[in-house]
């Protein structure tokens, strides 16, 4: 079954425009890692948090980690057009050889 | 460096056809990884190994065999392929020495079965 679920499912906005999509996930994990699909494409890596961290920065991309709540964000900002993908949490349990159990997406659509 | 590549890149295959999908990845990694990509589902894991000669079950194995006989191939194949498998596919890597680490995906197999 799927561990993460990610809201919201879609979102749209305009360029300039923050985006904040979110996680929540059902049990205890080592890291939380973010990865972007463009459409027709395969998953690439963003960013990785874990689980003894909080917040983490990466250019435009803020991700927050609160292991008490279950839940994890990811901030956009300034976005682009090239933004626009399907954005995915995944969640490492650590059981020692990093499988990842992905969470269902959000697609953003930022409109010029 | 390809990273991790996959072919076929589309394939079209009758309900009870078998076939065969390549991963190949020039990064030295020890662990590869199959998943399955729905709509609305998020990417479930197949099967999955953690060196050469050694693969495991994912979340959704029923129906996919693998073999992993060298370091930087993982094959996974459909023996009796159902419309259910209609998916697209998609092949991962990652290290095992680097502690928690990003995987790094394939550009996928879309296979419909009819």
């Amino acid at each position: 079954s799927q561990q993460g679920e990610e809201d919201p499912q879609a979102l749209s906005i305009q360029e300039g425009e923050n985006a904040t999509m979110n996680c929540s996930y059902k049990t205890s994990i080592n890291n939380l890692q973010w990865y972007r699909q463009n459409s027709g494409r395969g998953l690439v890596h963003l960013i990785l948090i874990r689980s003894n961290e909080r917040e983490k920065h990466s250019g435009r991309l803020r991700v927050t980690l609160d292991t008490s709540k279950k839940s994890s964000s990811l901030l956009i900002t300034a976005s682009r057009a090239a933004d626009t993908a399907s954005y995915f949490c995944a969640t490492d349990a650590g059981t020692g050889f990093q499988k990842l159990v992905f969470g269902t997406g959000t697609r953003l659509l930022v409109s010029p | 460096n390809a990273g991790v590549t996959q072919t076929p890149k589309f394939r079209v295959l009758k309900t009870g056809q078998s076939m065969t999908l390549l991963c190949a990845q020039d990064m030295n990694h020890e662990y590869m990884y199959w998943y399955r990509q729905d709509p609305g589902m998020g990417l479930r894991l197949i099967h999955y190994s953690v060196g050469e000669g050694t693969t495991a079950k994912g979340e959704v194995p029923d129906g996919y065999n693998v073999s992993r006989l060298k370091k930087q191939n993982f094959l996974l194949g459909l023996e009796s392929a159902a419309p259910s498998q209609t998916s697209v596919y998609f092949c991962a890597s990652s290290s095992r020495d680097r502690g928690p680490d990003t995987q790094y995906f394939g550009p996928g197999t879309r296979l419909t079965v009819l």
